[in-house]
């Protein structure tokens, strides 16, 4: 059973750019949530898709977007890169109505903005 | 809003031995889940433990027991019997519960980094 997988593990982008960032959730799973960790620090919560929908957001501007396909794997597109942006970038699965400690990590991928 | 602290920046272990991590939270929600997460340094964030505020016994799997002391808002790991595998940073993390039964999105603290001495 292939837990959660996120592409490409490791990218380097020039400022100014964009990005996508690609997550498929565990099967069965139909939550995605995407977290940035900087270095030395916890994960915080960018957004989450359920339905294809965004469902949750926390504090990120605009320039973040994502997008869930009906196959329930996600997109994270970061627009307009700036050096602050480089980070460990977690994607969580989940299921909604399941239990709570249903929510598995991939492995990351690693943005590196020069 | 929701708050996590963790302040042991660094911890160390005697190999065999048990450590305990510390962790207190802030909520204003009536009901929440507590979670630990391993993070080697590969990036994964691997599920340790899971404590609901309404469960009426300490959480326990394996070698890690999570301290859930509700009225002082602390949620301690305890791995007992360390071994030098779990050399890693370790993250505290809560989400409130919402009535459909899955958890809203983890506020996560700063996390304590963890060495195993041989």
């Amino acid at each position: 059973d292939a837990g959660v997988t996120q592409s490409p593990t490791h990218l380097i982008k020039t400022r100014g750019q964009q990005v996508t960032l690609r997550c498929s959730p565990k099967s069965g799973h139909d939550t995605v949530s995407w977290y940035q960790q900087a270095l030395g620090q916890g994960p915080q919560f960018i957004f989450q898709y359920y339905e294809e929908e965004e469902r949750q957001r926390g504090n990120f501007p605009d320039r973040f977007s994502g997008h869930q396909f009906p196959n329930y794997s996600s997109e994270l597109n970061v627009n307009a890169l700036l050096l602050g942006d480089s980070a460990l970038y977690l994607c969580a699965s989940s299921l909604v109505g399941g239990r709570n400690t249903e929510a598995f990590f991939g492995q990351g991928t690693r943005l590196t903005v020069v | 809003a929701q708050k996590i602290t963790q302040t042991q920046p660094g911890m160390f272990v005697q190999e065999k031995e048990a450590v305990t991590l510390d962790c207190t939270y802030d909520t204003s929600d009536p009901s929440y889940g507590l979670f630990w997460y391993k993070q080697p340094s590969s990036g994964e964030m691997i599920f340790l433990i899971y404590q609901g505020s309404y469960d009426q016994q300490n959480a326990t799997e394996g070698r890690y027991s999570l301290n859930f002391q509700k009225a002082r808002k602390s949620a301690n790991l305890v791995i007992s019997a360390s071994q030098l595998g779990d050399s890693a940073m370790y993250f505290c993390a809560m989400s409130a519960l919402i009535s459909s039964g899955s958890a809203r999105q983890l506020t996560f603290g700063s996390g304590t980094q963890l060495t195993v001495l041989p």
